[in-house]
């Protein structure tokens, strides 16, 4: 069955600092892999998606996220954050075939600290 | 551009009641599927359709049913409301097996209260 692990609940970063987001996935097949952003209350916001090709994936928002087969991994990365950056982060998986459900992580909830 | 469009934004009833929440997919999108988002909780899929037949079922307890129209919007509907089903609704709309093309977008919910 597919799932996504979110390992981190919360993460604290200061301002202006790097960031990094870790998604690990089980999938039997080639996974589509999605990040989402979600403020407090509001809906969810698609960062950036892969589906195939090159493995470093570039999003909105100054995101990127890495695929890494090996490690059945996606992990969001940013350069340096910014105080508006602070919400919950989705990572999540879905099939490459028709109709198919994607299934979310658990979520990381990130904070800036001034 | 257009987005996936959901009715009404909130709502709120009471314990026994029925809910009824409307979900309008971006044009040419022939896909829908309803998440339950509780407090705190990741999204949670309920169901979907494709083509007006149902393509999958999630969590989704016996009190809800859904369905999509010759339209292609999609009406999820609740009875005996409880207090547990308070929570935001999505609905996303994709167009299945188009390679890049494939690619949930959400509308922004409807945040239901049950009181």
């Amino acid at each position: 069955a597919q799932s996504v692990t979110q390992p981190d609940i919360h993460i604290t970063v200061s301002e202006g600092a790097s960031l990094e987001l870790r998604c690990n996935y089980s999938y039997g097949a080639t996974p589509y892999l999605f990040w989402y952003v979600q403020s407090p209350g509001q809906g969810l916001q698609l960062l950036l998606k892969y589906f195939s090709g090159d493995t470093l994936v570039q999003g909105i928002k100054g995101f990127e996220a890495e695929f890494k087969r090996s490690q059945s991994s996606f992990n969001l990365r940013k350069p340096s954050v910014h105080w508006s950056d602070a919400a919950e982060y989705f990572c999540a998986v879905g099939a490459k075939s028709s109709a198919s459900k994607i299934i979310f992580g658990s979520g990381t909830r990130l904070s800036i600290r001034p | 551009a257009a987005g996936v469009i959901q009715s009404p934004r909130h709502l709120i009833k009471e314990k026994r009641e029925t809910a009824t929440l409307k979900c309008y997919p971006i044009p040419r999108h022939d896909t829908v599927y309803w998440y339950q988002q509780g407090p705190g909780q990741d999204p949670q899929f309920l169901i979907s359709f494709y083509e007006k037949m149902q393509s999958d079922k999630g969590s989704i307890p016996d009190r809800f049913s859904a369905q999509q129209f010759s339209d292609y919007h999609s009406e999820l509907n609740m009875s005996s409301l409880e207090l547990g089903d308070s929570a935001l609704y999505f609905c996303a709309s994709s167009i299945p097996g188009q390679g890049d093309n494939y690619g949930y977008t959400f509308g922004s919910g409807t945040r239901l209260t049950v009181v």
